[in-house]
This record gives C-alpha cells, sequence and structure tokens, in this order.
C-alpha cells in the first residue's frame, strides 16, 4: 500500500520567512513524489516533482529515501504563495495518492 | 493547461437523485481519474480508467459508477444522491506511468446533495 503523510493541516509564517512543509511516505518499491498547490477554490497546479529536480516559484524539494521525506521548502515566503499544498506519491501502478495537505498562510 | 473540461461546474441536486458528471479531455491521454476533494481528508481516488471501457475501483468508489466508452469522456455518476456526496469533484488525466509522467486536473465540479 503506498501512504502519504503530511504533518500539518496549517501553518503560518510571515512574508520573507524560510517556509518548510513536511511530507512523508510509505511505499515499498521506488516512488515519484510530487507536490501540488492550489490556490483559492481553483485546479490542482503540479509545482514540482522530484525526478526533474527543479526549483518553481522559489520553491524546492529533495526526495531524502533514507527519511522517506520529500519536504518542500522555500527561503523566503511571500504573500502570494498562500495556498494548499499537497503531496503525492505515484508508485508503479497508475494511481496517484495525497496527503491531506497543508494550508499555508504568508502574512504581510 | 491540458486541455481537460468538466461539467457541470457547479450543480446542487435532491436526496435521492441521478447526478453525472462529465469529464472531457482534449489530449487523447490514456489515463483518467475521478477524484474528491473534501476538508481534513485532502482528495481521494473514487474510480480510474486506463482505457476505453477499462475502468477500476479506487478507495472511495461505493455509491458510484463511472464509463469510459470513448477515449475523450469519463462519466461520474452517482446513482442516488446522498449528502454524503456533497463535495468537490476533479478529474484528472495522465498519458502513461512511465517516469516523469505527470497527472493534470481539470477545473472541478461542486455537487450540493440537499
Amino acid at each position: 500500500a503506498q501512504r502519504v503523510t503530511q504533518p500539518e493541516k496549517l501553518l503560518s509564517v510571515f512574508k520573507g520567512a524560510p517556509v518548510e512543509l513536511k511530507c512523508n511516505y510509505s511505499y515499498s518499491g521506488s516512488p515519484e513524489l510530487f507536490w501540488y498547490v492550489q490556490y483559492s477554490r481553483q485546479r490542482l497546479q503540479l509545482l514540482l516533482r522530484h525526478i526533474s529536480r527543479e526549483s518553481i516559484k522559489g520553491f524546492t524539494a529533495d526526495l531524502n529515501k533514507g527519511e522517506t521525506s520529500f519536504h518542500l521548502k522555500k527561503p523566503f515566503a511571500q504573500e502570494e504563495d498562500s495556498a494548499m499544498y499537497y503531496c503525492a506519491l505515484k508508485g508503479s501502478n497508475y494511481k496517484l495518492t495525497f496527503g491531506k495537505g497543508t494550508l499555508l498562510t504568508v502574512n504581510p | 493547461d491540458a486541455g481537460i473540461t468538466q461539467s457541470p461546474r457547479h450543480k446542487v441536486t435532491e436526496t435521492g437523485t441521478p447526478v453525472t458528471l462529465r469529464c472531457h479531455q482534449t489530449e487523447n491521454h490514456r489515463y483518467m481519474y475521478w477524484y474528491r476533494q473534501d476538508p481534513g481528508h485532502g482528495l481521494r481516488l473514487i474510480h480510474y480508467s486506463y482505457g476505453v471501457k477499462d475502468t477500476d475501483k479506487g478507495e472511495v468508489s461505493d455509491g458510484y459508477s463511472v464509463s469510459r466508452s470513448k477515449t475523450e469522456d469519463f462519466l461520474l455518476t452517482l446513482e442516488s444522491a446522498t449528502s454524503s456526496q456533497t463535495s468537490v469533484y476533479f478529474c484528472a488525466i495522465s498519458d502513461g506511468t512511465g517516469s516523469g509522467n505527470t497527472i493534470y486536473f481539470g477545473e472541478g465540479s461542486w455537487l450540493t446533495v440537499v
């Protein structure tokens, strides 16, 4: 079975502060990990995937297989980063399993 | 954005009535999915399709059925809607399971069962 855990339902930071959204996973094989972002009442948008190792909107995420984690980080949060963030895992089948999400609020 | 259209976008229906949500894609992708999104639960997979007439259940399939008679359309039916099915429903598509293949989402359908 595959499982994704996002331990924080809510995360509040001030503008300019570093932010880290935690994601842990459980999967017996070699997973693909993703971060999706959802702005208010909009569709989910792909933010990052671990395979591409890219940085989008200043966010980065590193897959740590030893700790089974894929935490999302940004050194300086911006107000426009306020959104719901979902970590997701795709296993060897074609299913994408999501965590329950973390609502990030960046205060001015 | 990937070419995914969901209809209707908003619907209010009464308990016990049938409801069908439609997902239409213009990308010719093989895989299609229906998720529901609820506060505190994130997104949960209802049903998915891996080809025309090929479908299977997700983690919350009870009370839902699906059909895919052609590549571009994936229908989700609530045979007899209940208040617990009030939710936001998202369709998603993917072109494969290979490394790097990404799942893209539609804009969502807001369903209220009264």
